[in-house]
């Protein structure tokens, strides 16, 4: 079955740019018809959306984070990655990757988060 | 912006039935705002219950129910358990493929 794992560093300085990548197993990222989506959630705090991309490199994103959101696929590694520039104490958080399907709404098969921690 | 709501907290006896809410801040919520349904216990990703307003994921037991209340998008969960007691969030498409969750609520079951 489909797993998916993300993976990057856990601790970050303020200014930097995040560099998370979700690993996907037991499928391709090219499959049409699938959306892979980045969701984090500060700790005791709910569900953000980020944003997500298409097999075709489509995008969409969160309107209050796409002035520093850059998500994007790596087919020949089976990957996706999200980049958010200028991170800020805000910005921790548990980061979760995830597929959902086209006409299946958020039907979410999620891995299973990475926390990043900001923090001078 | 529009902001998704739900209420903070719910608490529910064993055995009995709670429906939970999403809602937004103007307007109603539709079928075509495609609601969807994730439980979280602490320390565990989300997991999903329902999708597209009605479906239940695979696995989910059919305690687990999805349905538009009104102008909410409503779960509501017969024979409540123990290992019911967790986070709900909801999703709602906005449009645009844009997509933004509930702050979630707390369910305690006593």
């Amino acid at each position: 079955q489909v797993q998916l794992q993300e993976s990057g560093p856990g601790l970050l300085s303020p200014s930097q740019t995040l560099s998370l990548t979700c690993t996907v197993s037991g499928g391709s990222v090219s499959s049409a018809g699938y959306f892979w989506t980045w969701i984090r959630q500060p700790a005791g705090k709910g569900l953000e959306w980020i944003g997500r991309i298409r097999p075709d490199g489509s995008t969409n994103y969160n309107p209050s984070l796409k002035s520093r959101v850059t998500i994007s696929l790596d087919t020949l590694k089976n990957q996706f990655s999200l980049k958010l520039s200028s991170v800020t104490a805000a910005d921790t958080a548990v980061y979760y990757c995830a597929r959902d399907a086209l006409g299946s709404g958020a039907n979410y098969l999620w891995g299973q988060g990475t926390l990043v921690t900001v923090s001078s | 912006q529009t902001v998704v709501t739900q209420e903070p907290s719910f608490s529910v006896s064993p055995g009995g039935t709670v429906t939970l809410t999403c809602g937004l801040s103007s307007g109603s919520v539709s079928t075509t705002h495609y609601p969807s349904w994730y439980q979280q216990t602490p320390g565990q990703a989300p997991r999903t219950l329902i999708y597209t307003t009605y479906t239940r994921s695979s696995g989910v037991p059919d305690r687990f129910s999805g349905s538009i209340l009104g102008n909410k998008a409503a779960l509501t969960i017969t024979g409540a358990q123990a290992d019911d007691e967790s986070d709900y969030y909801c999703v709602l498409y906005m449009g645009s493929g844009i997509w933004v969750f509930g702050g979630g609520t707390k369910l305690t079951v006593l």
